[in-house]
């Protein structure tokens, strides 16, 4: 089956530490994006990559780090210079080039302690 | 002025019932306008794409008003199961295919 996985489901982190979010799709999708979701609030641009090797900041970058190292794979790193990190965090993907539609994957959420 | 902004709701409709969101987006130059179903906790799935001439799918129904600015949907003879989160997204093209997404609007279908 297609699709866009996310993994963990739940994560939990302390303070201070950085943790790395996966996510994998195997749609052929030249694009992929990561959002983050607070409770009551639209979804957020984190990061996003047109193609393997590139990619842009978002409106929310600051304390995020991501890679484009292969076309289905594009994980997000959240660093401990990010001030309020717990979050609904989504992966999400689309053919480039066009007005199209974005797939998203179920999400991780990350709880800081 | 948000970009794309929806009234959050909550809408309580009876079973049966028809009920109508709008969305309301800044850029005039927006071309690709998207409607997207968020169950709670969950990830949001796409409903419909809106298009220029409306669009129907099933008991849902699809609108664009280019000169005011705004899309639309509407729910016929709601169902239980359409209780959910409502999200409007629309094509940035200043930044090629970015979506900006509302913060949705609530549907709570009562029987």
């Amino acid at each position: 089956d297609g699709g866009i996985t996310q993994s963990p489901k739940y994560l939990f982190r302390k303070e201070g530490q950085n943790v790395t979010l996966s996510c994998e799709q195997n749609l052929n999708h030249d694009a992929m994006y990561w959002y983050r979701q607070d409770p009551g609030q639209g979804l957020r641009l984190i990061y996003y990559s047109q193609i393997v090797n590139d990619f842009q900041k978002g409106d929310i970058a600051e304390g995020y780090s991501v890679s484009r190292e292969k076309k289905e794979s594009f994980p997000l790193t959240v660093t401990s210079a990010q001030k309020n990190p717990t979050a609904f965090y989504l992966c999400a993907s689309s053919i480039a080039g066009g007005l199209v539609e974005q797939f998203f994957g179920p999400g991780t959420r990350l709880t800081v302690l | 002025r948000k970009e794309v902004e929806q009234d959050p709701g909550p809408f309580n409709v009876p079973e049966g019932a028809t009920v109508a969101f709008n969305c309301t987006y800044s850029n005039s130059a927006s071309q690709s306008f998207f409607w997207y179903r968020q169950d709670c906790r969950k990830e949001p799935k796409l409903l419909m794409s809106v298009y220029s001439s409306g669009n129907e799918d099933g008991r849902f129904t699809a609108q664009l008003n280019r000169a005011s600015q705004y899309i639309s949907l509407l729910i016929r003879d709601s169902k239980l199961s359409d209780s959910a989160t409502y999200l409007c997204a629309v094509t940035d093209m200043e930044y090629g295919n970015k979506l900006v997404f509302g913060a949705g609007t609530i549907l709570r279908v009562k029987s």
